[in-house]
């Protein structure tokens, strides 16, 4: 049980377009799902916290109008990362906590590699 | 032996010997700390928790020890194999349930 899914598991885009990245829980419902982005060789760095039917809470530094999270209902968290530039290009992974339980234990996706050329 | 690449520490151990892996945490106030592992491509999968109330705790091959007096915790893992090579990540959680990752070593199992 407590199945994440992300999709897809890799993206190559254009510089300038946008891209959407899909999270889901497959046999729960998740109140929340985080948002974290992983530059290789590094550590994951959280990006947002999402709440489903809410406006997502995002970290210092990472810029809301680039990086586009909702969440929609209680299975699916999107990132749309819009207008994108090589420097984005990045492993992006989403995590989920189930409903009604503690929110500290996080369901990890396989993760999204998004190069951007 | 344990070193400091441009970005990610390394630690090579023979197949068969016990590893430790350590990492330090920030918050005094974390009260709820996590052991991931990461293989490449792929997303962090949960080995072992703790809670700051406790400073050892044992699972299948793999103990996590906290000290928070000096914000250290530690991952032993038995008898190391070959499919445990991958990225060991610590991650301490705040309030709101938002995880810090710690930096990260690297285990290379030498068959």
């Amino acid at each position: 049980g407590a199945v994440v899914s992300q999709h897809p598991s890799w993206v190559i885009c254009k510089s300038g377009t946008s891209v959407k990245i899909e999270c889901r829980s497959l046999d729960f419902q998740a109140t929340t799902m985080f948002w974290y982005r992983q530059f290789p060789k590094q550590s994951l760095m959280l990006m947002a916290t999402s709440n489903e039917g809410s406006k997502a809470t995002y970290e210092q530094g990472v810029e809301k109008d680039k990086f586009l999270i909702n969440h929609a209902s209680l299975t699916l968290s999107t990132l749309t990362v819009t207008s994108a530039h090589p420097e984005d290009s990045s492993f992006y992974i989403c995590s989920a906590s189930i409903a009604g339980l503690s929110s500290y234990e996080q369901y990890f996706g396989p993760g999204t590699r998004l190069t951007v050329t | 032996g344990e070193s400091v690449g441009l970005h990610l520490p390394t630690l090579s151990v023979q197949e068969g010997d016990n590893s430790i892996i350590n990492c330090a945490y920030s918050n005094s106030a974390s009260d709820y700390f996590i052991w991931y592992k990461q293989e490449s491509g792929k997303g962090p999968q949960f080995i072992i928790d703790i809670r700051s109330n406790m400073d050892k705790r044992q699972g299948q091959r793999v103990t996590v020890l906290l000290n928070k007096t000096v914000k250290h915790l530690s991952l032993q893992i038995a008898a190391t194999q070959p499919g445990d090579s991958a990225v060991y990540f610590c991650a301490e959680t705040l309030q709101g349930g938002k995880l810090i990752f710690g930096q990260g070593t690297e285990l290379s199992v030498k068959p």
